[in-house]
């Protein structure tokens, strides 16, 4: 079975654009979460998914950010518009439901915004 | 609230040298889930163990072992004999049971084996 999907690997892009970034889980998992990771900040929970439903987003950083799950295999995180500070490694993670299960992580996104 | 806190930022050694990476966790519930993911240079985080609350056995796979121990809140690992290939961020996660799926993690901790 394939791992988490992630889409695009690397993205440039300049100030105030606006920039998405996609996810496939692994099928069959209902948890779906999306991490950002700097060298500043570390590995941060940005918002996570159970069965499409948005269940705590309290980590997206303002309004810029945006996410959503339109149905069980894709996900979206949208930035609009991106400024430089956004730059960082975005990974979508995916698990089967209850805490005793492992997350599997996607190879992430590298986002520069310049 | 849970916590998770890894104290080293980053630990250096010679190839050979067994290390112990720190994990110290804090949570108000009585079951709980506590992981070990590893991220090499390559950057895909990779899961590598699962403990829950109840089960205080240590595990060794390989090179690899765990000591997980309630009385200090502390979930510890450990590589024997280090290798150049255990280069990379290690990070201990923690999950609640009435927090279902969401797991806190960790900073990290950076390992350098040195040949």
């Amino acid at each position: 079975d394939a791992g988490v999907i992630q889409s695009p690997r690397h993205e440039v892009t300049e100030m105030g654009q606006e920039v998405t970034l996609r996810c496939k889980p692994i099928s069959g998992h209902d948890y779906l979460f999306w991490y950002r990771q700097t060298m500043m900040r570390g590995l941060e929970l940005l918002i996570y998914f159970n069965n499409n439903v948005p269940i705590d987003d309290s980590g997206m950083p303002e309004d810029r950010f945006s996410a959503k799950m339109p149905n069980a295999s894709f996900s979206t995180l949208k930035i609009q518009p991106s400024e430089p500070r956004d730059s960082a490694v975005y990974f979508c993670a995916s698990s089967l439901s209850g805490p005793y299960n492992e997350q599997f992580f996607g190879p992430g996104t590298r986002l520069t915004v310049l | 609230a849970q916590k998770v806190t890894q104290a080293q930022t980053e630990i250096s050694v010679v190839e050979k040298e067994d290390v112990t990476l720190d994990c110290v966790y804090e949570t108000r519930d009585t079951t709980y889930y506590l992981f070990w993911y590893k991220q090499p240079p390559s950057g895909e985080l990779v899961f590598l163990i699962r403990r829950n609350s109840f089960d205080e056995q240590n595990e060794i796979s390989g090179r690899y072992s765990w000591n997980f121990q309630k009385s200090t809140s502390s979930f510890n690992f450990t590589i024997t004999a280090s290798q150049v290939v255990d280069s990379a961020v290690y990070f201990c996660a923690l999950s609640e049971n009435t927090n279902a799926g969401k797991s806190t993690f960790g900073d990290g901790t950076t390992l350098t084996v040195k040949p």
